[in-house]
């Protein structure tokens, strides 16, 4: 079975600082894509940024970047130069093989004070 | 105009009532998909549509009805739901949903209350 898992509730960072948010994974499928969503007060989910479990490079966007280690079956989100629109939860996602759904873990809550 | 529209954004229904949810995207997408999101639980996958034709269903209750009369609308029927049902609802689409590189396109999803 797949599963992720985000073992921070919170995070709190200050503006201009660099935060790390923190996702595992697990799978058996050899072939899976991982997904960052930020989740804003209004609802929406957000897409930022995707890496292929082939990916030899780390994915980045701006400034969000993903720590892809593999071996660890981990996918962090860093996100550089916090803003206080940065303030969301934060919603690490996976898909498998082809044909299985998107799954997502619980979300991490992120507060940026100035 | 955004790529997916949800309405009501929100809704308030006792237990007998018979409500539907509306989800529309102009993304020119060919999947997709109810999420339902609870408090302090991960989003969980209810439906999947691909062209038109369900091709998931995540042993959601007979209490919620899906209905995908094309490729650009989604719709959520909703009769005799339970106080425990109330939580938002998200709406998405994708190009396609078999790819696992394929990422969904959200609404603002609609918060629903049962009373």
């Amino acid at each position: 079975a797949q599963k992720i898992t985000q073992t921070q509730p919170g995070m709190f960072v200050q503006e201009k600082e660099a935060v790390t948010l923190d996702c595992t994974y697990d799978t058996s499928d050899q072939s899976y894509g991982l997904f960052w969503y930020k989740q804003p007060s209004s609802g929406e989910m957000i897409f930022l940024i995707y890496q292929g479990s082939y990916d030899e490079q780390n994915a980045t966007e701006g400034r969000y970047s993903l720590n892809f280690q593999k071996a660890r079956k981990s996918a962090n989100l860093v996100i550089s130069a916090s803003q206080l629109g940065d303030s969301a939860m934060y919603f690490c996602a996976m898909r498998g093989k082809a044909g299985t759904a998107l799954i997502f873990g619980k979300g991490t809550t992120l507060s940026v004070s100035s | 105009e955004t790529g997916v529209t949800q309405t009501p954004r929100h809704l308030v229904m006792g237990m007998t009532n018979k409500k539907s949810l509306k989800c529309e995207q102009h993304l020119g997408h060919n999947a997709m998909y109810w999420y339902k999101q609870s408090a302090k639980k991960p989003l969980e996958l209810m439906f999947v549509y691909n062209f038109k034709e369900q091709t998931e269903n995540n042993s959601v209750p007979s209490r919620f009805s899906p209905e995908c009369p094309n490729s650009s609308h989604l719709f959520l029927h909703l009769h005799t739901l339970q106080p425990e049902d109330s939580a938002l609802y998200l709406c998405a689409s994708s190009q396609e949903s078999a790819a696992s590189n394929e990422k969904l396109f959200f609404g603002s999803g609609t918060q629903l209350s049962v009373l």
